[in-house]
């Protein structure tokens, strides 16, 4: 059973585009999270819902327009698709999504990997 | 803001010896995550530490926290090709009140070969 998946795995598009990440877990949690790993592995947070209710909103260009439809599920709609949009996009979920507990966890999905020509 | 500093960045070891990733912060650490990265397979969560001077043990993997909370390690013993990946320290930043608020700051990664 996969606790994370997203779809695609990979995604090759050419700039200008509109494309979706989907991100669906079924761990029961409360918390989903999107992650940027650029080409230097640097991976940093760019959305949080907790609830279907977005809580953390980095500084990401509002191209970048995360949706939950209900608390198993968050997309990544990403609209007029640049070079610098290449990257691997990690979803995640945790059961409540507050820190210094202990117990929040934060499982990963296998990443989707974006390629802008 | 936060930042972590993984080293090495970089790790080739012959299959069998002991290796040791170092994982240090710029801010006192409240929660200190070890994931594995395998291409394709996302982030493997491996241990979490909390308290200064922690230390865990899953098979053949160690972490510890340091007393001051402001470096983790992470000591692989009798190393295998299971255990080629690249391995990230996250830090738990954060609302610890509102839920949905945590965020993991990461090390920019080790990169660990096995050599048969």
């Amino acid at each position: 059973d996969t606790a994370v998946s997203q779809t695609p795995k990979y995604l090759v598009t050419q700039m200008g585009n509109d494309k979706s990440i989907k991100c669906e877990q079924n761990l029961g949690h409360d918390t989903m999270y999107w992650y940027k790993q650029d080409s230097k592995k640097f991976l940093k947070i760019m959305f949080s819902y907790n609830n279907k209710e977005l809580i953390i909103n980095e500084t990401v260009p509002n191209r970048f327009s995360p949706k939950s439809p209900d608390k198993a599920h968050l997309n990544l709609h990403i609209n007029s698709l640049e070079l610098g949009d290449s990257a691997v996009y990690f979803c995640a979920s945790s059961q409540e999504g507050r820190g210094f507990w202990g117990t929040d966890t934060q499982y990963f999905g296998p990443g989707t990997r974006l390629t802008v020509l | 803001s936060q930042e972590l500093e993984q080293s090495p960045q970089s790790l080739i070891v012959q299959e069998g010896k002991n290796l040791t990733i170092n994982c240090t912060s710029s801010k006192t650490l409240y929660g200190l995550y070890w994931y594995k990265q395998k291409y394709g397979e996302g982030l493997i969560f491996l241990m979490m530490l909390q308290k200064g001077g922690e230390e865990k043990s899953h098979e053949k993997i160690t972490a510890k926290l340091d007393e001051k909370k402001q470096q983790s390690s992470l000591h692989i013993t009798a190393s295998q090709p299971s255990h080629a990946g690249i391995y990230l320290c996250g830090a738990e930043t954060g609302s610890i009140i509102i839920q949905g608020a945590q965020k993991l700051v990461f090390g920019q990664g080790t990169r660990l070969t096995i050599n048969p």
